[in-house]
């Protein structure tokens, strides 16, 4: 069954540790993206890439990073620079083009503690 | 830039009666736009999508939207909810360029009651 897996569903995380949550999809979609949620707000852009190698800044992407080392990877790291990461993070992906949707993974959630 | 505006925060309704969400965007030219469902600590699920043509769109579970220019909304009903239909809905509005310029609205929090 194609979909996208996010792995782990919780972490917890002590401040000033970098952290990297997993995105894998098996619907060989060439875009992918990392959201953040929170209470209130919606979802946030923080990355996104449409191919291999390269990825780009979304509106939130200060204290985060990413790769794009195979097409079907796309991991967030979150930094220690993130001065608030306590949040739930959503990873999408989609065909490129305008007329899309985005399918999403089922989340994780972050804990600073 | 595009935006959206879902004015309700949260909503509750009966089992069995009808339910609208109100969704209203700002966007100079005709946007993409979809609705989203999210049950609590999991990811999104496409409900529907407009993108062009007949502007009231049928989605899955039995939701609808209808898409009005003249009202800058696309506002989603069903005529009767049910008890599963608990959830936050998320309208987003997409402009061309690729789904990374798709903005999201705020959400609603639907609440069934008996």
């Amino acid at each position: 069954d194609g979909g996208i897996t996010q792995s782990p569903k919780y972490l917890f995380r002590k401040e000033g540790q970098n952290v990297t949550l997993s995105c894998e999809q098996n619907l060989n979609h060439d875009a992918m993206y990392w959201y953040r949620q929170d209470p209130g707000q919606g979802l946030r852009l923080i990355y996104y890439s449409q191919i291999v190698n390269d990825f780009q800044k979304g509106d939130i992407a200060e204290g985060y990073s990413v790769s794009r080392e195979k097409k079907e990877s796309f991991p967030l790291t979150v930094t220690s620079a993130q001065k608030n990461p306590t949040a739930f993070y959503l990873c999408a992906s989609s065909i490129l083009g305008d007329l899309t949707e985005a399918f999403f993974g089922q989340g994780t959630r972050l804990t600073v503690v | 830039a595009q935006s959206v505006t879902q004015p309700d925060i949260h909503i509750t309704v009966s089992e069995g009666a009808s339910l609208e969400l109100r969704c209203n965007y700002s966007y100079g030219a005709t946007p993409y736009l979809f609705w989203y469902v999210q049950s609590p600590g999991q990811g999104l699920q496409l409900l529907l999508k407009y993108f062009s043509g007949d502007t009231l769109v049928q989605g899955i579970k039995g939701f609808e939207a209808e898409f009005k220019r003249s009202q800058s909304s696309f506002n989603l009903r069903k005529p009767s909810v049910h008890w599963s239909d608990a959830a936050e809905y998320f309208c987003a509005v997409g402009v061309r360029g690729g789904y990374q310029k798709v903005t999201f609205g705020t959400g609603t929090k639907l609440q069934v009651i008996p």
